[in-house]
């Protein structure tokens, strides 16, 4: 399995609460994703990261921020938690050199 | 706006017999897809793939069928298993732009 740590793995957090999930990586690969995942809607990108503080938009960022001031760690943020963002969250990570992503074990967020 | 379409959330085969996946895509910028499997609690896992210069890459029980005239992909599984039961996931990347996008997810059943 490739060498990829989320934590927490399920997070049950109130409406307007700030949450962060930590996406931890042994690999040193260079790509990093954030994913959720939602009835219906299959994997819908959140934000990715090219390299260490370079992080670009997917399609579904609004409500949240990323930071990677190290190779290994990628970090999603939700500043106020809103219902909506109930979901469950993967990261991913991919070579340089690689075409394939590999996925994380997830992490169950629920916004009460 | 999706831009990988996999229209039938579900499929039910019958074991032994020929299971066939079906993913429609939008974006001309994708030269790299792949098919994911989900099983419950886990994350994703990759399977195979294909690139926009091949139509066809096969894999033991497992073939992937590209058209790029009608940005469509197909994967057959052959025989189908009862293991195989799962949510299969489409994927398409654009390898310039880094991102990754995939469909909604289409649910196999194997009845044994």
């Amino acid at each position: 399995d490739a060498g990829i740590t989320q934590s927490p793995r399920h997070k049950v957090t109130e409406t307007g609460t700030p949450v962060t999930l930590r996406c931890h990586q042994t690999e040193n690969h260079r790509y990093m994703y954030w994913y959720r995942q939602d009835p219906g809607h299959g994997l819908r990108l959140i934000h990715y990261s090219y390299g260490v503080k370079d992080t670009d938009k997917g399609e579904v960022s609004d409500g949240y921020s990323v930071s990677r001031s190290k190779t290994e760690d990628f970090l999603l943020t939700l500043e106020s938690a809103t219902s909506s963002q109930t979901s469950v969250y993967f990261c991913a990570i991919r070579d340089s050199s690689g075409t394939e992503a590999f996925f994380g074990q997830g992490t169950r967020l629920t916004v009460v | 706006d999706q831009q990988v379409k996999q229209n039938s959330p579900s499929l039910s085969v019958q074991e032994g017999r020929i299971s066939i996946l079906n993913c429609d895509y939008t974006n001309s910028m994708f030269d790299y897809f792949l098919w994911y499997k989900k099983y419950p609690a886990e994350g994703p896992t990759f399977l195979i793939s294909i690139s926009s210069i091949k139509d066809k890459n096969e894999d033991g029980r497992f073939t992937v069928f590209l058209n790029k005239s009608a940005k469509h992909l197909s994967l057959h599984i052959v025989p189908s298993q009862p293991g195989d039961s799962a949510v299969y996931f489409c994927a398409a990347s654009d390898i310039q732009n880094n991102d990754m996008r995939f469909g909604a997810g289409t649910r196999l059943t194997v009845k044994p």
